[in-house]
């Protein structure tokens, strides 16, 4: 597609479920990121992936957080046992190649994740 | 990685010219100068990037010190749809560095019309 596609756009869930959201990436792009913002806060990093490298999973807040990416395209975020500060919305983004700083993001338009 | 530091909010009048400043004193030789804008209710949205040269792009233009401890991100006639979050970024090319953006918190841009 012509830009980086998210889905769901809002996700309510009820606290202890599970929740997975989803990201297509620009076509070709072969860097993936995931970042997440709380109202009113910056964006914090969660994970990268990068072809058939292992991804950095650095920003992971905790182990019920994890993240795929199949055949090097659509990736999903899961997060496990939902608790209510994980309410933020989630934001994805791809780049040409990770680790070349002369590349731009493109950012999806995120999903609303509201726990109750 | 190497910090930015942005003033927290700024104020512009429509249909002028917006002058937003970033100091990086502590920029490295591989550290590539990104500017992004997050809109209201949406995802960042990339403007413009740098390493060494000024560069013009049909949304903004990119003034880099010639010692590279400063940038000025140039709107030249601003609108209202210009209100956003503006971020300031260094980005590594170096070989140690995993290139990932990390975000500070930026410069609110308020447009007056």
């Amino acid at each position: 597609g012509a830009g980086v596609s998210q889905s769901p756009s809002n996700k309510v869930t009820e606290k202890g479920k599970d929740v997975e959201l989803r990201c297509d990436p620009i076509s070709g792009h072969t860097a993936l990121y995931w970042y997440r913002q709380s109202l009113g806060q910056g964006l914090e990093f969660l994970i990268y992936f990068q072809g058939n490298s292992a991804p950095d999973k650095s920003g992971l807040p905790s182990d019920r957080f994890s993240a795929e990416r199949t055949g090097g395209s659509v990736s999903t975020l899961t997060i496990q046992r939902t608790q209510q500060e994980d309410s933020a919305v989630y934001l994805c983004a791809s780049s040409l190649a990770h680790g070349a700083a002369n590349y731009g993001y493109t950012f999806g338009s995120g999903t609303r994740l509201t726990v109750v | 990685d190497a910090k930015t530091t942005q003033p927290n909010s700024m104020e512009s009048n429509e249909e002028e010219p917006v002058h937003l400043p970033c100091n990086h004193s502590t920029i490295s030789g591989t550290d590539y100068i990104h500017w992004y804008r997050q809109l209201p209710s949406q995802g960042p949205e990339y403007v413009i990037h740098g390493l060494t040269s000024n560069v013009n792009n049909r949304m903004a233009s990119l003034a880099i010190a010639e010692d590279r401890k400063s940038s000025t991100l140039i709107l030249h006639r601003a609108t209202l749809r210009d209100a956003a979050v503006y971020y300031c970024i260094l980005r590594d090319d170096g070989s140690s560095n995993t290139g990932k953006l990390i975000f500070g918190q930026g410069t609110t841009l308020q447009v007056k019309p």
